[in-house]
């Protein structure tokens, strides 16, 4: 079964660009890759997602590796809002949802 | 337009009960999907249904079900309830079914099993 693996937390400056790394060794050829994120007492909200080409969006922008193992969730400034746990998921071919266990970004004022 | 709404927000059950959590999509969504969260083992997937058809279940045991209606309105049961059932519960909701496909979800509810 496929797995992500992320880095339990991780710091940094406010107005600061913040790089999230996952691994995704396991990933099959079709998998999408999504980030999304969660505040406190609310349910995960989407960021942003991609299969093979890097993308960018308003909220952020995703580098993926040319192998496809691994992927980065770019923040190009972090803000105090930005402080939740990113989660990097896959969507699989079979349909599953597998969830990596979160990275918890504290930003520092 | 309303996002996705999980009712109830809090429920507490003993063990051995069974409960039913309900779960109104965005409108015009026709894809649910419903996930357990525990602080040990994170974010998984239960199941998700797309036009009143499950399509896909996660590695859960037969206590778990769910359906969904013509509305594309959802519910999620789990019979004979475990201490380790305590968790939050969320359902999420997109607009078809598909590996691109957004999810939009909702806050949740919290279940306490005593």
């Amino acid at each position: 079964d496929a797995k992500t693996t992320q880095p339990n937390s991780m710091e940094s400056n406010e107005e600061e660009p913040v790089h999230l790394p996952c691994n995704h060794s396991t990933i099959s050829g079709t998998d999408y890759i999504h980030w999304y994120r969660q505040l406190p007492s609310q349910g995960p909200e989407y960021v942003i997602h991609g299969l093979t080409s890097n993308v960018n969006n308003r909220m952020a922008s995703l580098a993926i590796a040319e192998d496809r193992k691994s992927s980065t969730l770019i923040l190009h400034r972090a803000t105090l809002r930005d402080a939740a746990v990113y989660y990097c998921i896959l969507k699989t071919s079979y349909d599953k949802v597998i969830f990596g266990p979160g990275t918890s970004l504290s930003v520092i004022p | 337009k309303a996002g996705v709404t999980q009712t109830p927000r809090y429920l507490i059950k003993t063990r051995g009960q069974q409960v039913t959590l309900s779960c109104s999509p965005i409108s015009g969504h026709r894809s649910v999907s419903w996930y357990q969260q525990t602080p040990g083992q994170g974010l998984q997937f239960l199941f998700e249904y797309f036009s009143e058809t499950q399509r896909n279940k996660g590695n859960f045991p037969g206590r778990f079900s769910g359906r969904q209606f013509s509305n594309s309105r959802s519910e999620m049961n789990v019979s004979t309830l475990e201490l380790g059932d305590s968790a939050l519960y969320l359902c999420a909701s997109s607009l078809n079914q598909g590996l691109r496909e957004k999810l939009f979800f909702g806050s949740g509810t919290q279940l306490s099993v005593l």
